[in-house]
């Protein structure tokens, strides 16, 4: 166990639906981080928050937005949902959030676009 | 931009055999490196890294070392157990970009 938590595990839901993917990182993690993993892409990153400010930012699409609140739960909003957006969503957290830090991720929220 | 290159597989290994994986990198600026671990239905797990170069990492009975000569960082284990069946992405981040660039993975699986 990562202590990383991510809800819901599985998410079965329509094109053109809104969907939210929720991470609680470890506690005493203030950088949250979230990648997609999909059999045509791989594991790709999306975006990175650190102490609720946005830090980085990936290949993510603009139907998709994220946040990190005060107690440093993250959000990964997902819009106009597409067949193509059905993937393994990561959520991974670390301390300071630098380059040699060990990332400690979830069990992914795996998400079913029909 | 930063890159990995990973051995493609998947890897079928009998019990107690040697396993490697090869696994390059290129990256702008000097990088940190990483075996992350995904048995099948769970996420990722640290396998073992290495900050700087001529670092060995272990963990498990399996080893890297960070050659920033040839810009490896290969897998490897002298014998292998089913349990160690399960998905082995290389990855690594810098000082520049903190995310972490994986690998394509690479599947192994250990048959008794």
């Amino acid at each position: 166990d990562s202590g990383v938590t991510q809800t819901p595990k599985h998410l079965i839901t329509a094109t053109g639906q809104r969907v939210t993917l929720r991470c609680s990182p470890r506690s005493g993690d203030l950088s949250v981080y979230w990648y997609q993993q999909s059999l045509d892409q791989g594991l790709q990153f999306l975006i990175q928050y650190y102490n609720g400010e946005e830090r980085a930012k990936g290949n993510i699409l603009e139907r998709f937005s994220a946040q990190q609140f005060p107690d440093l739960h993250s959000e990964l909003n997902l819009s106009s949902l597409e067949l193509g957006d059905s993937a393994l969503y990561f959520c991974a957290s670390s301390a300071d959030g630098t380059a040699q830090e060990t990332q400690y991720f979830g069990p992914g929220t795996r998400l079913l676009v029909l | 931009g930063n890159s990995v290159t990973q051995m493609e597989g998947p890897v079928t290994l009998s019990e107690e055999a040697f396993l490697t994986i090869n696994c390059t990198y290129t990256a702008t600026g000097y990088p940190s490196l990483f075996w992350y671990v995904q048995y099948p239905g769970e996420g990722l797990q640290l396998l073992l890294k290495a900050t700087k170069a001529d670092d060995k990492g272990s963990n498990k009975g399996f080893e890297a070392t960070y050659r920033k000569e040839t810009t490896s960082f290969h897998l490897e284990k002298g014998s292998v157990q089913v349990s160690d069946s399960a998905v082995y992405f290389c990855a690594l981040s810098d000082r520049n970009d903190y995310k972490l660039s994986f690998g394509a993975g690479t599947t192994v699986t250990v048959r008794a």
